[in-house]
């Protein structure tokens, strides 16, 4: 079965603060996508990434940057020098390598950025 | 940039109603999904529909629920018999449907059911 972790709840910063978002999944595929989205308190659900499972380079995009391990299962997202703009919940995500799967949520973790 | 469009954004029912809910996928997509998210929970898989016909549903996706494409831009989702546990956010998503990989789904803004 697949499962995505994502231990932290809530995370509280100060702006310019740089933080990590931790994601864990669980799959017995060999080919498989993680995804992160973002849901600012307006409610959509906004793409950021997508990774396929044989992609292991970290990637950089702004001020955003994700680091996949498949050896420890995680896909850690890190925001550098934090904005209010991004307070919001984050959501990673899991799929196996077919186009019309679902995608498996972890639960999100709500980060809030003070000024 | 093509986006997802779904409405109404918020509808209000009453237990035992039907409601039908209504997205448009992305133009060029062949893959349209419905996720739901209930308040301060994660968002969890209805179903996924592609070539007119359901391609994947969930345990949530019983007889209560169907989807269907009623003309060329138009990707519904009824709820035949609401009860208080449907009160939700429902986000419809569309992919492109590349053959050699899966692809990335695109979410609508979502619909705020609630059942009273």
């Amino acid at each position: 079965a697949q499962k995505v972790t994502q231990a932290q709840t809530e995370i509280s910063v100060v702006e310019k603060e740089d933080v990590t978002l931790d994601c864990v999944y669980e799959t017995r595929d060999t080919t498989y996508y993680l995804f992160w989205y973002k849901q600012p308190p307006s409610g959509e659900l906004v793409f950021l990434i997508r990774r396929n499972s044989f992609d292991e380079q970290n990637e950089i995009s702004g001020r955003y940057s994700w680091n996949f391990q498949k050896s420890t299962s995680s896909f850690n997202f890190t925001i550098t020098a934090s904005q209010v703009v991004d307070s919001a919940v984050y959501f990673c995500a899991l799929s196996c390598n077919q186009a019309g799967t679902a995608l498996i949520f972890g639960k999100g973790t709500t980060l809030s950025v003070s000024s | 940039e093509p986006e997802v469009t779904q409405t109404p954004s918020h509808q209000v029912t009453q237990m035992g109603q039907e409601v039908i809910l209504r997205c448009v996928p992305i133009s060029n997509h062949l893959y349209f999904y419905w996720y739901r998210q209930i308040l301060g929970q994660k968002v969890e898989f209805l179903v996924s529909f592609y070539n007119n016909e359901i391609s994947e549903k969930s345990e949530i996706f019983d007889d209560q629920f169907s989807v269907e494409r009623p003309d060329g831009s138009n990707f519904t989702l009824k709820i035949r018999s609401t009860k208080l546990e449907d009160s939700a956010m429902y986000f419809c998503a569309s992919s492109e449907g590349t053959i050699s990989s899966t692809d990335t789904q695109y979410f609508g803004p979502g619909t705020r059911l609630t059942v009273l």
